[in-house]
């Protein structure tokens, strides 16, 4: 069964730093490009990046380019969210997110960990 | 402001049926597939359909998808009570390089 574990969220200062990790198992997870999607409180959903199955390609919305660092290690089988500079705009539920085989949608999530940027 | 554009809002009785429209241009919907997520309150979303008409194993086939042109369709028959839910779709954008949804549409069962 595929599962997929965030964890690292909080409440964090503007401007501080916080990185979320997503522990991914049941699956051959060095294979998969991996996503994280998040959902500001009462809003919808909004994609932030993604990165390829062996990490050596990354994209990123515009609202997190140049703030926020998507990697992965795949013999720990966990993908990882950098945040830095963050915003209050920034406070949502972060899902990691994979896409079924052959497929267009996403098939799996996890159940998203809540980060809160605030002073 | 989402890319692609949904209704805010959908009603419907108990075992009629309801559309969910979702419309977008060219770079997103006109030439990339279309998946349909639902979300109940406090969970992460669950895939509906992908590929703009198929289902993923267990989900019932009273969830139907269509594309047309630049715009997307989720149908559900013989609505029930566990359907309120918020419903999203989603694409890929080829010029913003992005996965993009649409801004969801709740659905309330009368």
């Amino acid at each position: 069964e595929v599962q997929l574990v965030e964890s690292g969220g909080g409440l964090v200062q503007p401007g501080g730093s916080l990185r979320l990790s997503c522990a991914a198992s049941g699956f051959t997870f060095s294979s998969y490009w991996m996503h994280w999607v998040r959902q500001a409180p009462g809003k919808g959903l909004v994609w932030v990046s993604r990165i390829n199955s062996d990490g050596s390609s990354t994209s990123y919305a515009d609202s997190v380019k140049g703030r926020f660092t998507i990697s992965r290690d795949n013999a720990k089988n966990t993908l990882y969210l950098q945040m830095n500079s963050l915003r209050a705009e920034d406070t949502a539920v972060y899902y990691c997110a994979r896409k079924e085989d052959d497929s267009s949608g996403f098939g799996y999530w996890g159940q998203g960990t809540l980060v809160t940027v605030s002073s | 402001q989402s890319v692609l554009t949904q209704p805010p809002s959908v009603s419907a009785a108990p075992g009629q049926k309801v559309t969910i429209s979702c419309s977008g241009s060219s770079s997103n919907i006109g030439n990339n597939y279309v998946s349909w997520y639902q979300q109940l309150p406090g969970t992460a979303p669950k895939l509906l359909i992908y590929d703009n008409n198929k289902r993923p194993s267990g989900i019932p086939d009273r969830f139907s998808g269509s594309k047309s042109g630049t715009s997307a369709t989720l149908g559900i028959t013989g609505l029930q009570t566990g359907d309120e839910a918020d419903y999203y779709c989603g694409t890929w954008d080829s010029s913003l390089s992005a996965e993009v949804f649409g801004g969801g549409t709740k659905l309330t069962v009368l």
